[in-house]
């Protein structure tokens, strides 16, 4: 079945930094690719999203690309900033079947 | 306005207890779900409803169990709880018509057994 493997965490940036975090998936078709983003005593909020093959998505200084041929839909943000530590997750839907990554922890020290 | 709204927050009850979590979403969607969110973080989808088809994921518990009385709520019963029934658990919807939706979450509502 359809699933998404992401970076495990923790990770831990200073202000400013590069962030990457990896997500690749397994698919049997095209699914929409997501990513969402859990602050501390939150719910889940939906960050970005990509629909088909090439599309960018990108919210708050946060882009991700959907890669087909590496079956892959990495997050990067140029500069992180303290407010950006939460839990980002991976997701994909298809057919209405959503499939989340394990998460990863983001901590931002000033 | 909340979009999705679940209610408590906080649940604290003893182990053999019957309980119940409220959700409420007003997007007008068709379809709702109910996910647990272990200690790790790990989400896992435990229901999906809309107002044709349940369907439930096959690990979990008979002792779980969703009730609609509406298209705009699902509410999750829990009969007999156990002490790893404990997570936070998380109500979602998402409009019917096209497999690109993202999901809507609720703030979630802990649940802690004794």
């Amino acid at each position: 079945g359809d699933s998404v493997t992401q970076m495990e965490g923790p990770v831990t940036l200073s202000e400013e930094a590069f962030l990457t975090i990896n997500c690749t998936y397994t698919a049997t078709g095209y699914p929409s690719l997501f990513w969402y983003v859990q602050y501390p005593g939150e719910g889940l909020q939906l960050l970005l999203k990509a629909t088909k093959a090439d599309d960018k998505g990108s919210n708050k200084g946060f882009e991700a690309t959907y890669r087909k041929e590496t079956t892959s839909f990495h997050l990067e943000k140029g500069s992180v900033q303290v407010s950006d530590s939460a839990v980002y997750f991976c997701a994909l839907n298809e057919n209405d079947d959503m499939r989340f990554g394990a998460g990863t922890r983001l901590t931002v020290k000033p | 306005d909340t979009a999705v709204s679940q209610t408590p927050k906080y649940l604290v009850t003893q182990m053999g207890n019957d309980k119940s979590i409220k959700c409420e979403q007003n997007l007008g969607h068709d379809t709702m779900y109910w996910y647990k969110q272990d200690s790790k973080k790990f989400l896992k989808i435990m229901f999906s409803y809309n107002n044709k088809e349940l369907i439930i994921n096959e690990t979990v518990p008979n002792r779980f169990s969703p009730k609609s009385p509406d298209k705009a709520h699902l509410n999750l019963h829990i009969n007999s709880l156990e002490l790893g029934d404990s997570a936070v658990y998380f109500c979602a919807s998402s409009p019917e018509t096209s497999f690109h939706n993202e999901q809507f979450f609720g703030p979630g509502t802990r649940l802690t057994v004794l």
